[in-house]
C-alpha cells in the first residue's frame, strides 16, 4: 500500500510569494494534519482536517491556510513567504481524529525554501 | 503546559548498549505518547507509544517507561545498532473536539558508533 504522498518534494520562492503544498492521504485515512519542523527542532502543528472539516489549528499567522477535498487529500497554502517560513512541510493521515491515540503517518515532507 | 521537553540534545552509544532518551511534559490532559524515528531526508515513522495507563511497553528492543506521577517518560533501545543512528522524537497528543495534534519535543540526534 502507498504511504503519505506529499508534492512537490522541494520548493524555491522568494519573499512575498504564494506557495501550495499537496498532500495524498493513506487509502482509507480520513483525517490529514499538517506539520512545520524547522531545521533542528522538532514538528510544529499547523492544521488538522478530517472528513473536510478543520478540526484543529495550532499557533500559525492567518497567512497560513489549507483544505481538505472530498478525496481527503489536502492542500496547504502559504501566502506572504517570509525567510522564516523556510522549512521541512510534513503531511501525516490517520484513520480517524475521535481517537488521541490514532497513529499519525508521515510523508517524507516538502522542503520549502524561501529566499 | 503544552511543551514537551526532550533530552539529552544528542547522544553517542557504542554498538551493542543501551541509549536512553528523556521526555518531560507538563498537561496532564495529554493521553497519548508516541515516540518517532527520523531519518535525514525523510518524514518521521512510529516506533512506539504508550497510554498513561500503562507504565512500561516493549517492542523488540525498544522499551518506553512512563511515570505518571513525575510526568516523565523515556525510550531505552537495546542492543544499539549502527542502523538506529537516527534523529528521535517524542511526542504527545490528546483526544478532544479540538483534534489530536502531536506536541513534539526538540528531538535527541542519536550515533551509534561500530
Amino acid at each position: 500500500d502507498a504511504g503519505v504522498t506529499q508534492s512537490p518534494t522541494h520548493l524555491i520562492k522568494t519573499r512575498g510569494q504564494q506557495v501550495t503544498l499537496r498532500c495524498s492521504p493513506i487509502s482509507g485515512h480520513k483525517s490529514v494534519s499538517w506539520y512545520q519542523q524547522v531545521l533542528g527542532q522538532g514538528p510544529q502543528f499547523i492544521f488538522q482536517y478530517y472528513e473536510k472539516e478543520e478540526r484543529g489549528r495550532g499557533n500559525f499567522p492567518d497567512r497560513f491556510s489549507a483544505r481538505q477535498f472530498p478525496n481527503y487529500s489536502s492542500e496547504l497554502n502559504v501566502n506572504a513567504l517570509l525567510l522564516g517560513d523556510s522549512a521541512l512541510y510534513l503531511c501525516a493521515s490517520s484513520p480517524r481524529v475521535r481517537d488521541g491515540t490514532d497513529t499519525q503517518y508521515f510523508g517524507p515532507g516538502t522542503r520549502l525554501t524561501v529566499l | 503546559q503544552q511543551q514537551v521537553k526532550q533530552s539529552p540534545q544528542s547522544l553517542i552509544v557504542q554498538k551493542g548498549g543501551i541509549s536512553i532518551i528523556n521526555c518531560a511534559y507538563e498537561n496532564t490532559a495529554f493521553d497519548y505518547f508516541p515516540w518517532y524515528q527520523q531519518f535525514p531526508g525523510k518524514g518521521p515513522a512510529l516506533l512506539i507509544a504508550i497510554r498513561p495507563d500503562v507504565s512500561e511497553k516493549k517492542e523488540g528492543r525498544f522499551t518506553i517507561s512512563f511515570n505518571k506521577s513525575a510526568k516523565q517518560f523515556s525510550l531505552h533501545i537495546m542492543d544499539s545498532q549502527p542502523g538506529d543512528s537516527a534523529t528521535y522524537f517524542c511526542a504527545a497528543s490528546m483526544t478532544g473536539q479540538a483534534g489530536t495534534a502531536l506536541i513534539f519535543g526538540k528531538g535527541t540526534t542519536l550515533s551509534v558508533s561500530s
